[in-house]
C-alpha cells in the first residue's frame, strides 16, 4: 500500500527555521518525483517545489515565494523526503502537504498525497 | 501561467450534470489535470493529461480540452461530489493551480 506521511509542523516565530518530513512506502522511493504543496486556512491550494527521481539526480524546483528560503532533500535510506524552511513568514502559515508523482508521456502526475502537516507562524 | 476556473462556486442538486471549465494564460498542450478536495482531507487525483480518468475514479467524471481550455465534467452528481475541485498546470514551473470551485448542494 503506497503511503505518505508527513511530520514535523509546528509553532514557529517568525524569522525562524522547521524542517518538515515525508516518509514514504508501498513504493520504490528512488524511482518517483515528490512535489510539496500548501494550502492556506481557508484558501486554495499552492504547489511549494519538487523534487525529481534518482535517475535526475534528486534535482529540485521551488516556486517564487520560497525560493531561496525553503530546500527540499532526500534520504533514501530512510525513503524520506524533507523541506527545510527557514526564514519563515507569517505567509507561509499552511497545510503542508507531500505528493507522490507518476510520469504520462513525460509529463508528471500526482496520485497519493499525504494527510498533511501544519505550521503555523506567530510571535 | 495563470489558471482561471470558472464558476468559482457552483450551486447543484443531485443528479445534475455540471461542468468546470478551467482557462490558461498560455497553452500548455494537455498537461493539465484535476483535483477533488473534501473538506479537512488532502486533494485527490481525478483527471491526468487533461482527459484521462485516474484509476478507481467513477467514470461520471470527464475531462477534455487542449490548448488554453478545459473542462471538467460530473454527469450525474452523487452526494459524495460535493467538495472543491481545482486543475493544476504542469506543463511550465512554475506549476500553478486555478483558484478552485466549490460545488454545493443547491
Amino acid at each position: 500500500e503506497v503511503q505518505l506521511v508527513e511530520s514535523g509542523g509546528g509553532l514557529v516565530q517568525p524569522g525562524g527555521s522547521l524542517r518538515l518530513s515525508c516518509v514514504v512506502s508501498g513504493f520504490t522511493f528512488s524511482d518517483h518525483y515528490i512535489d510539496w504543496v500548501r494550502q492556506a486556512p481557508g484558501e486554495g491550494l499552492e504547489w511549494v517545489g519538487r523534487s525529481r527521481n534518482k535517475v535526475n539526480s534528486y534535482s529540485t524546483e521551488y516556486g517564487a515565494s520560497v525560493r531561496g528560503r525553503f530546500t527540499i532533500s532526500r534520504d533514501d535510506s530512510e525513503s524520506t523526503v524533507y523541506l527545510q524552511m527557514n526564514s519563515l513568514k507569517s505567509e507561509d502559515m499552511a497545510m503542508y502537504y507531500c505528493t507522490r508523482g507518476f510520469q504520462y508521456n513525460g509529463h508528471w502526475y500526482f496520485d497519493y498525497w499525504g494527510q498533511g502537516t501544519p505550521v503555523a507562524v506567530s510571535s | 501561467i495563470q489558471l482561471t476556473q470558472s464558476p468559482s462556486s457552483l450551486s447543484a442538486s443531485v443528479g445534475d450534470r455540471i461542468t468546470i471549465t478551467c482557462r490558461a494564460s498560455q497553452g500548455i498542450s494537455n498537461y493539465l489535470d484535476w483535483y477533488q478536495q473534501r473538506p479537512g482531507k488532502a486533494p485527490k487525483l481525478l483527471i491526468y493529461a487533461a482527459s484521462t480518468l485516474q484509476s478507481g475514479v467513477p467514470s461520471r467524471f470527464s475531462g477534455g480540452g487542449s490548448g488554453t481550455s478545459f473542462t471538467l465534467t460530473i454527469s450525474s452528481l452523487q452526494p459524495e461530489d460535493f467538495a472543491t475541485y481545482y486543475c493544476r498546470q504542469c506543463d511550465t514551473f512554475p506549476i500553478t493551480f486555478g483558484q478552485g470551485t466549490r460545488l454545493e448542494i443547491k
